[in-house]
């Protein structure tokens, strides 16, 4: 079965600190790797996304590093914010397929 | 505006019953999935549908049954055979054209069994 797996299930970072959160895979079709942000309460939307071609990718704050012969991938919030406090998904879908295989979720809590 | 709706936001079943998710889109877009969503294993696929009268079984499609009789809407059963139905169901829908990993997410219905 494709999986993504996730860690750590939770995450308290201080106002300022750096956030990371990890993701390794072992399907070597995929070929997009997203991280999605949720709320409580609402539904999760796409916050940055990657391709295997590139070894990193930043927005803002943001920034997924990539590591193809590791299958490993990461989300790094710099600067962490209370407003950043959220649960984090990473995820890969395989080429053709239309369909994503989601980690479990990281609960982020940034402390004021 | 242009979004998902789910409807309703929150809903409880006695065992036994069936129940009908509601998912209307407005984006124009082909693609349309069902997420299960509980506390620790994150998003699980339960079906999808990539045009109008056709759609597949993802991974957890047991006890549920959908329709895409319109491009708009593609509404959940979850019927009584669904052994563990209390949980946090999230629709989506996908543009394609290029963007197939990039899901667009309704706000939820949440599910509780009596």
């Amino acid at each position: 079965q494709q999986q993504v797996k996730q860690s750590p299930q939770s995450l308290i970072v201080q106002k300022g600190g750096i956030s990371i959160i990890n993701c390794a895979y072992e399907n070597t079709a995929f070929d997009y790797f997203p991280w999605y942000q949720q709320f409580p309460g609402k539904g999760p939307a796409l916050l940055i996304a990657i391709r295997p071609d590139v070894s990193e990718k930043k927005e803002g704050r943001f920034t997924i590093s990539f590591n193809k012969s590791a299958k490993q991938f990461s989300l790094h919030i710099m600067d962490s914010q209370p407003g950043d406090s959220a649960t984090y998904f990473c995820a890969a879908r395989a080429t053709g397929f239309q369909k994503l295989v989601f980690g479990t979720g990281t609960r982020l809590l940034v402390s004021p | 505006d242009g979004g998902i709706t789910q409807s309703p936001k929150y809903l409880f079943r006695k065992e036994g019953q069936n129940v009908t998710l509601s998912c209307e889109q407005n984006l124009n877009h082909d693609a349309m999935y069902w997420y299960r969503q509980d506390p620790g294993q994150g998003l699980r696929l339960i079906y999808y549908s990539q045009i109008v009268n056709d759609f597949q079984k993802g991974d957890i499609a047991e006890g549920y049954s959908v329709s895409r009789e319109k491009k708009e809407s593609f509404p959940l059963t979850v019927t009584s055979a669904q052994k563990n139905p209390t949980a946090f169901y999230l629709c989506a829908t996908n543009p394609g054209q290029g963007r197939a990993g990039e899901l667009f997410f309704g706000e939820g219905s949440r599910l509780t069994v009596l």
